[in-house]
């Protein structure tokens, strides 16, 4: 099983608008809508942020929004801050019946 | 609140084997599905088990098919991952983390593994 592809790093200024992107196949992102985000910070565990897609855990800030089309993902955090400053990871669901994660991506808030 | 807390890693040569174990509490431990994902040092995460909430279904990641077994203890709200045949791509610190509408909800401080000889 592949990983999902994401870039190695993005970055913004704090208040814009950033998106992450996470490919993945017809066999994982492309057939089902089981698509999920993790922030993680240095040294810390990781925390889910969007899970189905597009759906936020209950105490995640509405600045994160995630979508999908065809094989592609995506994780978008507006009004950016500093403490968004993290790595990110995707995840999905695969037909398989395993997971498959993303290579993680550096978020930098310059 | 829910707690997960890996225990069993530590040092080990390759070809050897070790026992992980996570106890899970401030939940309904036999409701859920769980799962085991690893991270290698500086590297990203990687699934590598899960099982459903009665032991029926278990699934392995390629990596580890046929080297690790995922097990769990309803009645002491325990989950297992025994790992044999070790190999240095296994050094990792590996998560306990519960399974929530195919994503992953609640995840432990994990425990490291190292491989070396």
């Amino acid at each position: 099983q592949s990983a999902l592809t994401q870039p190695a790093s993005v970055s913004g200024s704090p208040g814009q608008s950033i998106t992450i992107s996470c490919t993945g196949t017809s066999s994982d992102v492309g057939f089902y809508n089981h698509v999920s985000w993790y922030q993680q910070h240095p040294g810390k565990v990781p925390k889910v942020v969007i899970y189905a897609v597009s759906k936020r855990p209950s105490g995640v800030s509405d600045r994160f929004s995630g979508s999908k089309s065809d094989n592609t993902a995506s994780l978008t955090i507006s009004g950016l801050q500093a403490e968004d400053e993290a790595d990110y990871y995707c995840s999905s669901y695969t037909t398989g019946t395993t997971w498959v994660f993303g290579g993680g991506t550096k978020l930098t808030v310059l | 609140e829910v707690q997960l807390v890996e225990s069993g890693g530590g040092s080990v040569q390759p070809g050897g084997s070790l026992r992980l174990s996570c106890a899970a509490s401030g939940f309904t431990f036999s409701a859920y599905s769980m799962n085991w994902v690893r991270q290698a040092p500086g590297k990203g995460l990687e699934w590598i088990s899960y099982i459903d909430s009665s032991s029926s279904r278990i699934y392995y990641a390629d990596s580890v098919k046929g080297r690790f077994t995922i097990s769990r203890d309803n009645a002491k709200n325990s989950l297992y991952l025994q790992m044999n045949s070790l190999r240095d791509e296994d050094m990792a610190v590996y998560y306990c983390v519960r399974d929530w509408a195919y994503a992953f909800d609640y995840w432990g401080q994990g425990t490291l593994v190292t491989v070396s000889s």
